[in-house]
């Protein structure tokens, strides 16, 4: 049984380029979120999609957006990268009906120059 | 003040030893809370869920006072393999099951 896989697993952008994350959930999980872990703090809520819809969204700005597509994986794309950009990324799935217990993939380290 | 607060720690610990750490929350709308372990450069792995009547899973203990407002860990006859940092998380009764973290606790058992 997989667990979440997140990829690439590391990544290196300049200041002002776009990326895109991609996470795949545990099997028989419907609803993937995504969390920014910046070095020494706890992960920070982004988004929550499920059912292919963005559901709550944290405190961060347009320049983070996402998807979710019809098998339940997920892509979050942020534009115009700043140096505070640079995080582990983390995607979590879960079963919305099975109490919120959340499962999180190893993360992408995403370095900005 | 954050909505979820850790003591950032470090806690340094020899072998054999209990620790305990707690976490506050604010909001008195939470409503699920769980704690998660993170080894250095990993991603957050589930430990345990936190019930109000408090809970043990082998060594480690969880409790949970709604009064109060905080939540705690209590690991009994530590292992060098303990030394991580211990996430405390929080959601509201939305239905989403948004995940508020501590900034967590870093644990070094030592030899």
């Amino acid at each position: 049984d997989a667990g979440v896989t997140q990829s690439p697993t590391h990544l290196i952008k300049t200041r002002g380029q776009q990326v895109t994350l991609r996470c795949s959930p545990k099997s028989g999980h419907d609803t993937v979120s995504w969390y920014q872990q910046a070095l020494g703090q706890g992960p920070q809520f982004i988004f929550q999609y499920y059912e292919e819809e963005e559901r709550q969204r944290g405190n961060f700005p347009d320049r983070f957006s996402g998807h979710q597509f019809p098998n339940y994986s997920s892509e979050l794309n942020v534009n115009a990268l700043l140096l505070g950009d640079s995080a582990l990324y983390l995607c979590a799935s879960n079963f919305l009906s099975g109490g919120g217990k959340q499962y999180f993939g190893p993360g992408t380290r995403l370095t900005v120059t | 003040r954050k909505e979820v607060e850790q003591d950032p720690g470090p806690f340094n610990v020899p072998e054999g030893a209990t620790v305990a750490f707690n976490c506050t929350y604010s909001n008195s709308a939470s409503q699920s809370f769980f704690w998660y372990r993170q080894d250095c450069r990993k991603e957050p792995k589930l430990l345990m869920s936190v019930y109000s009547s408090g809970n043990e899973d082998g060594r480690f203990t969880a409790q949970l006072n709604r009064a109060s407002q905080y939540i705690s860990l209590l690991i009994r006859d530590s292992k060098l393999s303990d030394s991580a940092t211990y996430l405390c998380v929080v959601t509201h009764s939305s239905g989403t099951y948004k995940y508020i973290f501590g900034t967590g606790t870093r644990l070094k058992v030592l030899a």
